[in-house]
């Protein structure tokens, strides 16, 4: 069975924090993962994208994720969050030819 | 400026009745694709086209027919509404469907059927 999954639901941080989101796959083959966020009532928005190459990849806004084949997992940190990184945060794997398909995503909460 | 445009961003429907969500991409994608998001299963996947034809079908029920009428368009019919039909359903488009092409998300029409 391929699955994506992410462990953690939601997760609560204060401005300033580090925070770091997992994303475990089972998939057989090549694939390629990536990372969307979605702000409250809003469509996805591409973070970053792995296929191949350096494990570790830089997105926009100080994001970066860093792919493990051994760990089968492509988790996502941010060193220094910022109020407006609150957000739901969705790790997809994608393999040739099909659609992207979503884990169940992680609510982000930033305080102040 | 949108690239994705769908239309509504808000629909209420009777049970029992028929709606057409409409989608627009203005990115010059060759691919397009439905997703379905609601609190039950979170961003599920519906269909893919690739060159205004149908590539891959995860749903189940014939009630959802998607519609290429160009090759920037993707509407989604769904007939015979149910409450359980309620939901987010976004619009996606991307270059093609090969490995690597990152999926471009609209902001999605919001159904409620009552």
């Amino acid at each position: 069975t391929q699955t994506v999954s992410q462990s953690d639901a939601h997760v609560t941080v204060f401005e300033g924090d580090s925070v770091e989101l997992r994303c475990n796959y089972s998939y057989g083959g090549s694939i390629y993962l990536s990372w969307y966020i979605q702000h409250h009532g809003h469509g996805l928005q591409f973070l970053l994208k792995y296929y191949s190459g350096n494990p570790v990849v830089q997105g926009v806004n100080g994001f970066e994720a860093e792919f493990s084949k051994s760990d089968s997992s492509f988790h996502l940190r941010k060193a220094s969050v910022h109020w407006s990184d609150s957000a739901v945060y969705f790790c997809a794997v994608g393999q040739g030819g099909r659609a992207l398909i979503f884990g169940t995503g992680t609510t982000v909460s930033v305080s102040p | 400026d949108p690239k994705i445009i769908q239309k509504p961003k808000y629909l209420v429907a009777v049970t029992g009745s028929e709606k057409i969500l409409i989608c627009e991409q203005y990115l010059g994608h060759n691919a397009m694709y439905w997703y379905r998001q609601s609190a039950k299963k979170p961003l599920e996947f519906m269909f893919s086209y690739s060159y205004q034809k149908l590539m891959d079908n995860q749903t189940a029920s014939s009630r959802f027919q998607p519609q290429s009428s160009k090759k920037n368009h993707l509407d989604l019919q769904i007939t015979a509404l149910k409450p359980d039909d309620s939901a987010t359903y976004f619009c996606a488009s991307s270059q093609d469907r090969t490995t690597n092409t990152e999926v471009f998300f609209g902001k999605g029409t919001r159904l409620t059927v009552v």
